[in-house]
């Protein structure tokens, strides 16, 4: 597609419930993060997948949260058993390689509320 | 670690005002530093970006030189309009490096 996109752009869960998130990356960007943004914070990295290589998963915050990209196109974004500090704005981002000089493209991004 | 300090804001400004936003950095070698922009509902876009020290990146008129003695990449722009209405980034990346650091984040409002 023309952009990033991501669904949904809005959820409310109850704590304790599992929430999955979708990125849908610019086609052909072999490159795909995904970054949280809490409120009055900056972006915090979370995840990186690049080509075929092992994802770099040292941003996430607890085992509860896992990612996968599928087809080298389509990731989610998994949190089971979530928790209210989980509420915050979960961005996904392409680029056509790596390397952050190739800049990124951001999705609008998932509001996440947990009640 | 790697990091960015931005100024807080909101900011609020009349239209032609100067808008200066700062943004200072700590890292390790020579990263690049970026300014991300987040216009209302939309996704961040890159505004722009310096990828060593005296290089000046420029956008929609909006100016960042990369200063390495003072550690700094501020954001200018001389006459500011409605439409820049939005939240400022500033980011930076260790060379070659995927991650970005991000600032916090500054609210500009502009008024008409």
């Amino acid at each position: 597609g023309a952009g990033v996109s991501q669904s949904p752009s809005n959820k409310v869960t109850e704590k304790g419930k599992d929430v999955e998130l979708r990125c849908d990356p610019i086609s052909g960007h072999t490159a795909l993060y995904w970054y949280r943004q809490s409120l009055g914070q900056g972006l915090e990295f979370l995840i990186y997948f690049q080509g075929n290589s092992a994802p770099d998963k040292s941003g996430l915050p607890s085992d509860r949260f896992s990612a996968e990209r599928t087809g080298g196109s389509v990731s989610t974004l998994t949190i089971q058993r979530t928790q209210q500090e989980d509420s915050a704005v979960y961005l996904c981002a392409s680029s056509p390689g790596q390397g952050s000089n190739y800049g990124y493209t951001f999705g609008s991004g998932t509001r996440l509320t947990v009640v | 670690g790697d990091s960015v300090t931005q100024m807080e804001g909101p900011v609020t400004l009349s239209e032609e005002a100067f808008l200066t936003i700062n943004c200072t950095y700590t890292a390790t070698g020579y990263p690049s530093l970026f300014w991300y922009v987040q216009y209302p509902g939309e996704g961040l876009q890159l505004l722009l970006k310096a990828t060593k020290a005296d290089d000046k990146g420029s956008n929609k008129g909006f100016e960042a030189t990369y200063r390495k003695e003072t550690t700094s990449f501020h954001l200018e722009k001389g006459s500011v309009q409605v439409s820049d209405s939005a939240v400022y980034f500033c980011a930076l990346s260790a060379l070659n490096d995927y991650k970005l650091s991000f600032g916090a984040g500054t609210t500009v409002t502009v008024r008409a």
